[in-house]
């Protein structure tokens, strides 16, 4: 299964830019980079996603390198309701391996005011 | 308002009462899956399933079953309950692909005794 990794914790201060890293260097072609994140006592929130192309929506941006091994998800002001662990994940598009998902320990982003 | 719901949020019992966490979903998702959450482990999926009537096992399957029987309907069932299955579970849905968000449910704390 592919596997993601991410840094166990980064910092930042409210509204400045944040740029959460995730490495996936053993990536297949059509594996989708998603994004999640959580909140305290609440389930894992979709953020974005994407396959090759940067990616914008009305939360985040995602960068993904060219080679596809890394991506980077872009708070573009960091408020104190972005605090919470960041979830990188692949999910693969061959056949049926979309259905198995293996998520990382995520990064915790604390933010302060 | 398009939502997974899970049943109960919070659960006591004791070793070897069998039990049932309910999922629905009201998106006609085809895909549905249930992970469970502990400190330090991050999340770790249990099962998936692809449609009705077709399941497959995730990360750390034992001591569950799941069962699909209708489309919106994935329910986790622990026969003989143990201590270590103490955790808390989220289940998810998504429409089948790997182009599309995973949506979660709020979460079931369950504690063994």
């Amino acid at each position: 299964d592919a596997k993601t990794t991410q840094p166990n914790s980064m910092e930042s201060n409210e509204e400045e830019p944040v740029h959460l890293p995730c490495n996936h260097s053993t990536i297949s072609g059509t594996d989708y980079i998603h994004w999640y994140r959580q909140l305290p006592s609440q389930g894992p929130e979709y953020v974005i996603h994407g396959l090759t192309s940067n990616v914008n929506n009305r939360m985040a941006s995602l960068a993904i390198a060219e080679d596809r091994k890394s991506s980077t998800l872009i708070l573009h002001r960091a408020t104190l309701r972005d605090a919470a662990v960041y979830y990188c994940i692949l999910r693969g598009a061959g056949g049926t391996s979309y259905g198995k998902l293996t998520f990382g320990q995520g990064t915790i982003l604390t933010v302060h005011p | 308002e398009a939502q997974v719901t899970q049943n109960p949020r919070y659960l006591i019992t004791v070793t070897g009462k069998k039990l049932t966490v309910t999922c629905s979903q009201n998106m006609n998702h085809e895909y549905m899956s249930w992970y469970r959450q502990d400190p330090g482990l991050g999340l770790r999926q249990i099962y998936y399933s692809m449609n009705v009537e077709v399941t497959d096992k995730g990360d750390v399957p034992e001591g569950y079953k799941v069962s699909r029987k209708e489309k919106r309907n994935f329910p986790l069932i622990l026969e003989s309950p143990s201590p270590n299955q103490t955790s808390l579970y989220f289940c998810a849905s998504s429409l089948q692909g790997a182009n599309y968000p995973l949506h979660f449910g709020n979460g079931t704390r369950l504690t063994v005794t």
